[in-house]
């Protein structure tokens, strides 16, 4: 167990609709980030947030957007959702030190389903 | 664009035999960061590496940094069925803070 939960597990939505997925991360982790796997791929890096502000962004549509708060609790939100959307969602949590970011832990995902 | 690639992409050995998967960047990475996942479940922390050059085991385990900080190895020795699962190297770019998982390799080990 990494100490960082997701919820819900699973999602099944309609295009065009709003999600919202939650993260939790793990205790004293001030560094939340945020991944899309599609089935067979690698995680892709969707954004990034230290201490409630957004410190770095993947390459995806500004639909995708996130909060973290000061709790280091976190939201992933996407909006206008799409068929291509549907995917397992991953947090995960990390401390980054003035010598750089350290190992993440990950949440068990979200899967997300656009129908 | 960045991209990070991972050969094979799959690999079938015999238990007891060797296993190696290399990650390849397009460009000079910060660090570099290794994880493991087993089917159905989250990428697992196994290493960072973060000097050109550098070498790191864990028990059965050894992990490798290029020089030019744009590849590395995973090699895996006398293999078990435990080892079994996605392993995905993950480049990180101080720059922009950005993470670039690799394609992964999913290995199968045959007892």
């Amino acid at each position: 167990e990494t100490g960082v939960t997701q919820s819900p597990t699973h999602l099944i939505k309609t295009r065009g609709q709003q999600v919202t997925l939650r993260c939790s991360s793990q205790s004293g982790h001030n560094t939340v980030s945020w991944y899309q796997q599609a089935l067979g791929q690698g995680p892709q890096f969707i954004f990034q947030y230290y201490r409630e502000e957004e410190n770095g962004r993947g390459n995806f549509p500004p639909r995708f957007s996130g909060l973290q708060f000061p709790n280091y609790s976190s939201e992933l939100n996407v909006n206008a959702l799409e068929l291509d959307d549907s995917a397992l969602y991953l947090c995960a949590s990390s401390l980054v030190l003035a010598v750089g970011i350290e190992e993440q832990f990950f949440g068990p995902g979200t899967r997300l389903t656009v129908l | 664009g960045q991209q990070v690639m991972q050969i094979p992409q799959y690999q079938h050995v015999q238990e007891g035999e060797d296993f190696t998967t290399y990650c390849n960047s397009s460009t000079t990475l910060s660090n570099i960061q290794w994880y493991k996942q087993r089917p159905g479940g989250h990428p697992v922390f196994l290493i960072q590496l973060v000097k050109s050059g550098e070498v790191k085991k864990q028990k059965r385990l050894t992990f490798q940094f290029g020089e030019a900080k744009k590849n590395s190895s995973l090699h895996i020795t006398a293999t078990q069925t435990t080892d079994v699962g996605t392993y995905f190297c993950a480049g990180y770019l101080y720059t922009g803070n950005q993470f670039y998982f690799g394609t992964g390799t999913s290995l199968t080990v045959i007892p």
